[in-house]
């Protein structure tokens, strides 16, 4: 079956504008979550939707971030306000509760490369 | 807080080498850990996972088992591939959503 998808691949934005970054999760699967990687480093969590809501945004380094899931299925990462350290590739994962928590394997999309410049 | 460790690479193996990566955690009560592997150009994909302690996560003949005692899950296997060649990383999860990443360790096998 199809897996995580991304879009777009790569974005390149200048400094000072806005991005929209698009998760499409396995279908069925209820949580879905968003990571910054930065080059050479493992990836950082920035949020994490079950269902439609937000269970834990914690990760997300400042206002000008924020997801939405209206739908529970499909989610939107948009950052306002684009600095150069905003660079980075954004993955998106998605997985189903059947385990106890914590114990789920999340699968992750192939990512968006930003690049602001 | 909870935290993830691992050796620093990049390993340069020769094929048929053994492999071991070493990864240790900080967590309070009893995380899942995993490992996760990057091949080039593609993106990051369960290699196994170990849910509590004692237990040996196994798949295409890596293995990693979950040690309290030593706060491990080192990753290892007997006989390397040219095609094992990727980044690995150790993560944990701590009965919440979010895993909790090592900084990835690069595996370089040479033929």
């Amino acid at each position: 079956g199809a897996g995580v998808s991304q879009t777009p691949s790569n974005k390149v934005t200048e400094k000072g504008k806005y991005v929209e970054l698009r998760c499409d999760p396995i279908s069925g699967h209820t949580a879905l979550y968003w990571y910054r990687q930065s080059l050479g480093q493992g990836p950082e969590f920035l949020i994490y939707f079950q269902g439609t809501g937000a269970a834990d945004d914690s990760g997300l380094p400042n206002d000008r971030f924020f997801a939405v899931r209206p739908e529970g299925s499909v989610s939107t990462l948009k950052i306002q306000r684009t600095e150069r350290g905003d660079s980075a590739v954004y993955l998106c994962a998605s997985s189903s509760r059947g385990e106890r928590l914590g114990a789920d394997t999340q699968y992750f999309g192939p990512g968006t490369r930003l690049t602001v410049l | 807080g909870n935290s993830v460790t691992q050796m620093e690479g990049p390993v340069t193996l020769s094929e048929e080498a053994f492999l071991t990566i070493n990864c240790t955690y900080t967590a309070t009560g009893y995380p899942s850990l995993f490992w996760y592997v990057q091949y080039p150009g593609e993106g990051l994909q369960l290699l196994l996972k170990a849910t509590k302690a004692d237990d040996k996560g196994s798949n295409k003949g890596f293995e990693a088992t979950y040690r309290k005692e030593t706060t491990s899950f080192h990753l290892e296997k007997g006989s390397v591939q040219v095609s094992d060649s990727a980044v690995y990383f150790c993560a944990l999860n701590n009965q919440g959503g979010k895993l909790i990443f090592g900084q990835g360790t690069e595996l370089s096998v040479k033929p």
